[in-house]
């Protein structure tokens, strides 16, 4: 089946530390890959997603590249700020269907 | 503006009596769905729609229903709600398919008790 597992948190950095988040996941067919991100109180935006193999999607400093051979689609930045405190979660969509990780919250500290 | 909205925000409801929350997004986008999330489980499809008419079911479709009379509306019916449907709910649409990016409705925060 479809599925994706994504690492668990909650994850504490310091501002300017770097973020890695591991996302991988299980697909029938050819999937696009998604990264969310929820800031508190809010509803889901898009932060960044790759259709094929070997992309990279990129905004405001994140970057995740669709790794078919090791079926991941880990999330980095560089230089976290504290702006960026949210809850992240990695989804596929697939088939006619959606579908997301458990989250994991990220929370900066200056 | 391009949006997904959602009513109510916020309802308190009693086991057993029927609700529903509206869904409506205004970027004439053929795909509709409904979301429950949960800590811990992320979010779960309750049900999706490809185009008007067509409805299916998602991984956790279990009391609840759906219909799509009109492109732009999506409502999500509890006939009788439980106090396991404690929860919130996003409704998202995408232009035609999954494998676009979903864009998400405020949120419905329902508490059944």
């Amino acid at each position: 089946g479809n599925s994706v597992t994504q690492m668990e948190g909650p994850v504490t950095l310091s501002e300017e530390a770097f973020l890695t988040i591991n996302c991988t996941y299980t697909a029938t067919g050819y999937p696009s890959l998604f990264w969310y991100v929820q800031y508190p109180g809010e509803g889901l935006q898009l932060l960044l997603k790759a259709t094929k193999a070997d992309d990279k999607g990129s905004n405001k400093g994140f970057e995740a590249t669709y790794r078919k051979e090791t079926t991941s689609f880990h999330l980095e930045k560089g230089s976290v700020q504290v702006s960026d405190s949210a809850v992240y979660f990695c989804a596929l969509g697939t088939g006619n269907q959606f579908y997301f990780g458990t989250g994991t919250s990220l929370t900066v500290i200056p | 503006e391009a949006q997904v909205t959602q009513n109510p925000r916020y309802l308190i409801t009693v086991t057993g009596k029927k609700l529903t929350v509206t869904c409506s997004q205004n970027m004439n986008h053929e795909y509709m769905s409904w979301y429950r999330q949960d800590p811990g489980l992320g979010l779960r499809q309750i049900y999706y729609s490809m185009n008007v008419e067509v409805t299916d079911k998602g991984d956790v479709p279990e009391g609840y229903k759906v219909s799509r009379k009109e492109k732009r509306n999506f409502p999500l019916i509890l006939e009788s709600p439980s106090p396991n449907q404690t929860s919130l709910y996003f409704c998202a649409s995408s232009p035609s398919s999954s494998q676009e990016t979903q864009y998400f409705g405020p949120g419905t925060r329902l508490l059944v008790l």
